[in-house]
């Protein structure tokens, strides 16, 4: 069964820094990977997916990477700002599973 | 266009009791799903449906039934509840099962007493 892992569970940084939150997993044979924002007592917001043939997706600040080989994904975040607080999750699609499966999260709080 | 909608957005049940969970999505997807999210657990699939008329078992479908009504709409029935089924449901859709950007609910937050 796939494991995915998101490491720090929770994140402090001043605004204006540039962050980076990581996911792994554990089979590297996706479909893809989607990175996800969810704001408190609110539903999940896509904010890139990056299929198994990519290296790497970008909107706006945020950058995407994946490399399958070692089962990691990154998001980095440029300038973050306050309205950047939320926790970001990721999301693996397995092709030994018709289902994506999800790390726990990190939670992200940008100090003004 | 509201995308993927829930309802109800509370609810508190007591052991024992029955509910469905409604969900419909206005994207024309093929795919949809159902979630619980539980802290410390992330979300853990427990139905899905990749097309009109077909339903699979997710990664927790125990206590659980489902209905693809039609392509719009997916409910989860809860059909003797338990204080262990207390959790957040989430509802998503995609157009393709599994491959491609998923639109998720809003969320019903379900308390089993």
């Amino acid at each position: 069964k796939q494991e995915v892992t998101q490491i720090p569970a929770a994140l402090s940084v001043p605004e204006g820094e540039n962050l980076v939150l990581n996911c792994s997993f554990t089979d590297s044979a996706i479909y893809n990977l989607q990175w996800f924002r969810q704001d408190p007592g609110k539903g999940l917001t896509s904010l890139l997916l990056i299929q198994s043939s990519q290296r790497e997706q970008t909107s706006g600040r945020l950058n995407a990477s994946l490399d399958k080989s070692s089962g990691r994904s990154t998001l980095y975040i440029a300038a973050s700002q306050p309205g950047d607080s939320a926790t970001y999750l990721c999301a693996v699609s397995s092709r030994t599973g018709n289902q994506f499966y999800f790390g726990t999260g990190t939670s992200l709080t940008v100090i003004p | 266009n509201a995308g993927v909608t829930q309802t109800p957005k509370f609810q508190v049940l007591k052991t024992g009791q029955s509910m469905t969970l409604q969900c419909a999505q206005d994207m024309n997807h093929n795919s949809m799903y159902w979630y619980r999210q539980d802290p410390g657990m992330g979300l853990r699939l427990i139905y899905y449906s990749a097309s009109e008329g077909t339903t699979d078992k997710g990664e927790v479908p125990n206590g659980y039934n489902v209905s693809r009504l039609n392509k719009r709409e997916f409910s989860l029935r809860l059909e003797s509840a338990a204080p262990s089924q207390t959790s957040v449901y989430f509802c998503a859709s995609s157009e393709l099962l599994a491959a491609d950007t998923q639109y998720f609910g809003p969320g019903t937050r379900l308390t089993v007493l």
